[in-house]
């Protein structure tokens, strides 16, 4: 079955400083990965997408995201972090033919000036 | 229409009392999801539809909730006897067949129970 895995709930980093959040992901076939952006009071946005083509994945407003299957990790990082990136992050995993994504529980990003 | 939009964006509702929640999902878009967000939690996924597929409801916490879809388009998760451990944000969201594309979300629907 597939699960997803965040480590931290919480992340706070100073601007202009690396943003790396931490995904760990379990599947039994080959899996398509998400990562989704939460800011206050919105619903959630599709930063990027990992669906077997390159392992590095560009995202918007900066981010990208690396797919190490011997690790089983998809970490998302951004190399200068801004004000603005402050939000909650979610990871996904596709359930595949089941459906529907299985979310990680989220990791809230706090940026300091 | 150009996103997913719910309706309404916020309801307070007495406990015991029914309510409906409407999602409408993008033109085009064959599946659509219900998640269940709390107060600082993760998501939790409820009910998916996919076409003229039979529903899987398997993430439906109790037979006190339940939803409907017309067709491919609008979807109403109705919530009845409400409780006040039922006081989250609602999102739904709705995707292309496959799910390799990714979903969109609409900005949800905050119930509060009272």
């Amino acid at each position: 079955a597939q699960s997803v895995t965040q480590l931290g709930s919480h992340v706070s980093v100073s601007e202009g400083a690396l943003v790396l959040l931490r995904c760990n992901y379990s599947s039994s076939v080959p899996p398509y990965l998400f990562w989704y952006v939460q800011y206050p009071n919105q619903g959630l946005q599709l930063l990027l997408k990992y669906t077997s083509a390159a392992t590095l994945v560009k995202g918007i407003n900066g981010f990208e995201a690396e797919f190490k299957k011997s690790e089983t990790s998809f970490h998302l990082t951004k190399p200068s972090a801004h004000m603005s990136d402050a939000a909650e992050y979610f990871c996904a995993v596709d359930r595949g033919s089941q459906g529907n994504l299985i979310f990680g529980k989220g990791t809230k990003l706090s940026v300091k000036p | 229409g150009a996103g997913v939009s719910q309706s309404p964006s916020n309801k307070v509702t007495e406990k015991g009392k029914d309510v409906e929640l409407r999602c409408d999902p993008i033109s085009g878009h064959t599946a659509l999801y219900w998640y269940r967000q709390r107060l600082g939690q993760g998501l939790e996924f409820l009910i998916y539809f996919q076409g003229n597929s039979a529903p899987d409801k398997s993430g439906l916490p109790s037979d006190r909730f339940s939803a409907e879809r017309t067709g491919e388009s609008v979807s109403t998760l109705t919530i009845q006897r409400t409780q006040q451990e039922d006081s989250a944000v609602y999102l739904c969201a709705s995707s292309l067949e496959r799910t390799g594309y990714g979903y969109t979300f609409g900005s949800g629907t905050r119930l509060t129970v009272v």
